[in-house]
């Protein structure tokens, strides 16, 4: 089945050190979102692909970086994690830009910062 | 403050009840999805409602938008306990979603 997938599940890293979250689909769609949902709150975009095109959120802190080397995978990179940074991030894909076009999302990973 | 603000933020009602979560803001979208997302899973969209006044059934859930397209509500008829999880509105704003907090529905067998 085509899918969102993203690894891994939980990642537990300490503070201040570097941690990298992988999203992969098959879906073969032309843009890759990354948000940020923490507990009890909506899910907040930092930043999107429309293919290599790379569009960053206002107020997505410069600690947060992307990296997508190719369709199928998008990399979530945080640089120097802090206790505000735990949180769930969710990777979602669309055929194009635009709200009215389905995004899939992938089951995410929980992050835990000690 | 949220753009798009639910409630109730939380519900929990034994199985076979009805029950109505809404989606209010005072701004304006050209459409408004709703999602539904499990403990451990990410959003998994249910509908996309994009004219005024539209009303969309999936099963036993009804999806509204406001005919001012600034508010929507979901109705969920004789719920089950299949039914719960974290419901999302999400609007489109300059191509993008915007998410609500969400609505946490609990149904008791």
């Amino acid at each position: 089945d085509a899918m969102v997938i993203q690894n891994p599940r939980y990642q537990v890293t300490q503070f201040g050190k570097p941690v990298t979250l992988s999203c992969s689909q098959t879906l073969n769609h032309n843009v890759m979102y990354w948000y940020q949902q923490k507990s009890s709150q909506a899910p907040k975009l930092l930043f999107h692909y429309y293919d290599k095109d790379f569009n960053n959120e206002a107020d997505t802190p410069d600690n947060f970086q992307s990296r997508r080397p190719n369709t199928s995978f998008c990399f979530l990179d945080i640089r120097s994690p802090g206790l505000g940074d735990a949180a769930m991030y969710l990777c979602a894909t669309s055929r194009v830009v635009g709200g009215t076009d389905t995004q899939y999302f992938g089951p995410g990973t929980r992050l835990t910062v000690l | 403050t949220q753009l798009l603000e639910q409630s109730p933020q939380f519900l929990s009602i034994q199985e076979g009840e009805n029950l109505t979560v809404y989606c209010n803001s005072s701004s304006v979208f050209s459409s408004l999805q709703w999602y539904r997302q499990e403990p451990g899973e990410g959003p998994v969209l249910l509908v996309t409602v994009v004219t005024g006044g539209e009303v969309k059934k999936l099963k036993r859930l009804t999806f509204q938008f406001g005919d001012a397209r600034k508010d929507s509500s979901l109705h969920i008829t004789a719920a089950q306990p299949g039914d719960t999880g974290l419901y999302l509105c999400a609007g489109e704003r300059g191509n993008k979603l915007v998410f609500g907090a969400g609505t946490i529905l609990r149904v008791k067998s």
